[in-house]
C-alpha cells in the first residue's frame, strides 16, 4: 500500500461547478495535511493545510479531514478554468516525514 | 516575500558531465530538501538537510550528492550524468518542525 494515495484523474468538471478532490494515507499518526496546486511547467505552491478533523474554508477552497477514515479531501467550489492543474496532496507522517500524493489532475472545462 | 531560487531553469548536459544544481532561499529556513519529479512518478525525495554540513539520504540518492556550507543554500550534484537522470528538479524550504515547504521554480535538466 502506498503511503500516500490520490486518483490521477484527469478529473473534469464544468465551470462554476465544485470539484472535489480525494487522498488517502497510510499512518494513522499522521497529523499535519497540506494541498499544492502544480501548474504545467510550474512548481507546486501551497493552497492549503489542515490539522484538525472537520472542514478548513480559505475562499472558494475548502479541506476536509477525517483521521479516523485516514482521509483528507480538498473541494473548490464555483470552479473556474484557472483552477486546472495537478492537485498534490501532502501528509506530515507520524515519522516526521512528508510524503507527496502522485497528484489528480484537474480540468475545468468552460 | 518568500523566496525560493534555482540557478537554472533548463539545462543541458552530456552522459559523464558532472553536473552542479543551486538552490537559495531567502527566508531563513533550517530545512532544504531536493526533489525529482518524473511524469506517473510523482515527487521523490533525493537528499534533504536539516542544518549547515548536515545531509540525509531521501528515498532515490544513488548518483547523487549535496553540499550545504551555508544555510541559505542547498546543492546537488550529478557526479556523472546518465540519460535516466533527465527530470524536473525541484528544490524546497521550510522551517524545522513545519510540513508545508516552499518551492523553487524547478530545474529541467537534460541529459543526452
Amino acid at each position: 500500500q502506498k503511503e500516500v494515495e490520490q486518483n490521477s484523474g484527469p478529473l473534469s468538471v464544468p465551470e462554476g461547478a465544485i470539484a472535489s478532490l480525494n487522498c488517502t494515507y497510510s499512518d494513522r499518526g499522521s497529523q499535519s495535511f497540506f494541498w499544492y496546486r502544480q501548474y504545467s511547467g510550474k512548481s507546486p505552491e501551497l493552497i492549503m493545510f489542515i490539522y484538525s478533523n472537520g472542514d478548513k474554508e480559505d475562499g472558494r477552497f475548502t479541506a476536509q479531514l477525517n483521521k479516523a477514515s485516514q482521509y483528507v479531501s480538498l473541494l473548490i467550489r464555483d470552479s473556474q478554468p484557472s483552477d486546472s492543474a495537478t492537485y498534490l496532496c501532502a501528509v506530515k507522517t507520524s515519522y516526521d516525514k512528508v510524503i507527496f500524493g502522485p497528484g489528480t489532475s484537474l480540468s475545468v472545462i468552460p | 516575500d518568500v523566496k525560493v531560487t534555482q540557478s537554472s531553469r533548463y539545462l543541458v548536459k552530456r552522459t559523464g558531465e558532472k553536473v552542479f544544481l543551486e538552490c537559495v532561499q531567502d527566508m531563513d529556513h533550517e530545512n532544504m530538501f531536493w526533489y525529482r519529479q518524473d511524469p506517473g512518478l510523482g515527487l521523490r525525495l533525493i537528499y534533504f538537510s536539516y542544518d549547515v554540513k548536515m545531509k540525509e539520504k531521501g528515498d532515490i540518492p544513488e548518483g547523487y550528492s549535496v553540499s550545504r556550507e551555508k544555510k541559505e543554500r542547498f546543492s546537488l550534484i550529478l557526479e556523472s550524468a546518465s540519460t535516466n537522470q533527465t527530470s524536473m528538479y525541484l528544490c524546497a524550504s521550510n522551517l524545522r518542525d513545519r510540513g508545508s515547504q516552499f518551492f523553487g521554480p524547478g530545474t529541467r535538466l537534460t541529459v543526452l
